[in-house]
């Protein structure tokens, strides 16, 4: 079942923050989260294992609730290039096959 | 580094025409590559697990003879959609694992798929 994110969307004004969320109905061994462009592949921002181990982004942070089965990403200070759509994808067979959430579109102005 | 590389970068093709597309690890060995779908404004879906040298593990509801995989070689998978018809044109996907690393995926720049 693919997990879910909230919100669906949002918008944002250059310099605000922002926190997007992943939900998902089974256990994880790890998170991951990507950021699409319109027509673009996704680019890898950030990783988080079960454990507490992560690897990411500068700018960006990131949680994971192993318990609530849950991971949020924090984007702060936000930029005109932060616009995208967001997608976490979940790994929850250990075998690194993920399932990418429902996606939040995240639209950053001036 | 970690730069994965697809193509061709669209395609438009006739009803009942396959259609092979590459994906390319060029500056690291890929055991492991994924081939997702995505229809505009949905997300990512899973198609199959490209191992190399051995067959591909396709996801469920996902037709194995209609969607070839190969994956020949530690930097080379491919994805045939043979005999194409018009629900088949999305935007194709391949990533490939970082296996030395935290088992990050990158992505290639994916593939237009449009049948006529």
């Amino acid at each position: 079942q693919q997990p879910v994110q909230s919100p669906q969307a949002v918008i944002l004004r250059e310099g605000e923050d922002a926190v997007i969320n992943c939900s998902s109905s089974k256990a994880l061994y790890s998170v991951h989260w990507y950021r699409q462009k319109h027509g673009e592949a996704p680019v890898f921002l950030m990783i988080l294992l079960k454990g507490g181990e992560q690897k990411g982004h500068e700018k960006i942070s990131a949680s994971f609730n192993e318990k609530k089965q849950q991971s949020s990403l924090y984007l702060t200070a936000s930029q005109l290039s932060y616009s995208g759509t967001y997608f976490c994808g979940t790994d929850t067979g250990g075998g690194n096959k993920l399932t990418f959430g429902t996606g939040t579109q995240l639209k950053v102005e001036l | 580094g970690a730069v994965v590389s697809q193509h061709p970068s669209w395609v438009i093709c006739k009803s009942g025409t396959s259609v092979k597309i590459e994906c390319r690890s060029l500056d690291f060995q890929a055991t492991t590559m994924f081939w997702y779908r995505q229809f505009p404004k949905q997300s990512l879906m899973l198609m199959a697990t490209s191992n190399e040298g051995s067959k591909a593990t396709y996801e469920q509801g996902v037709e194995k003879d209609k969607f070839l995989i190969n994956h020949a070689s530690l930097t080379l998978s491919t994805l045939t959609v043979t005999s194409a018809h018009p629900e088949d044109s999305s935007f194709y996907i391949c990533s490939a694992r970082l296996a030395e690393s935290y088992n990050e995926q990158f992505f290639g720049p994916g593939t237009r798929l449009t049948v006529l």
